[in-house]
């Protein structure tokens, strides 16, 4: 039982517009999401995270959105850039537990 | 900057065969995460540690892998014997095991397992 889904595989982007990805989470428990990126034949690294006390939490390019209502989180890249080419997983936990259920991955390639 | 380590980064091994991995975690993180990542898929959590014990094995096929951190330090995955459904790449992880950020789980870069 998937309790994490990101249902777009991929997404291409051209560079300078925006990148939208987006993820769906079935436990209402979950109060902590992550987003982590992955390059080829590396390990997934920390992006950008979100309590469930904020709806918009904003990092340089990186902006993430949270809709509590409809279980859905989104991360936004403005502008997007070729080297933000790379798998992005969504992850989402409770906040006094350390585990995280991911994501598929959403594979976001961006055209130079 | 400090990283977590795994070795090795490739392996090739025959069905029935016996495979084990090392995880080497930042130095002073309490938590240690193992992971499977089948193509196509997000990690999936196999094993984690606090310290030296385990804290939950769910998921983790007990009549074929073993995992273990003897000093709450480094810690080892085995596979005996491996199945064909067993490649992947496995991901070590490790944190602080704090609230938030200091929840956050810093990845190693993987062994890529192969079995034929």
């Amino acid at each position: 039982d998937q309790q994490v889904k990101q249902n777009s595989p991929s997404l291409s982007v051209q560079e300078g517009r925006i990148s939208i990805l987006n993820c769906d989470y079935t436990n209402s428990m979950f109060d902590y999401f992550l987003w982590y990126k992955k390059y080829p034949a590396e390990g997934p690294t920390f992006l950008i995270s979100i309590s469930s006390i904020k709806d918009k939490n904003e990092d340089g390019r990186f902006t993430v959105f949270l809709n509590k209502s409809a279980k859905h989180l989104s991360l936004h890249i403005v502008p997007s850039q070729p080297g933000d080419s790379a798998v992005y997983f969504c992850a989402a936990s409770k906040y006094n537990f350390n585990k995280f259920y991911f994501g598929s991955g959403t594979k976001l390639n961006v055209k130079p | 900057e400090a990283e977590v380590a795994q070795s090795p980064r490739y392996k090739i091994t025959e069905k029935s065969q016996a495979v084990a991995f090392w995880c080497d975690p930042i130095s002073g993180h309490a938590t240690l995460y193992w992971y499977r990542q089948i193509l196509g898929q997000g990690p999936e959590l196999l094993v984690q540690f606090q310290d030296e014990s385990v804290v939950d094995d769910s998921q983790l096929p007990k009549d074929r892998f073993s995992a273990e951190r003897l000093k709450g330090v480094d810690s080892t995955l085995k596979i005996q014997p491996a199945e064909l459904g067993d490649s992947a790449m496995y991901l070590c992880a490790s944190s602080l095991g704090g609230q938030g950020r200091d929840n956050e789980q810093f990845f190693g870069p993987g062994t890529r397992l192969t079995v034929l």
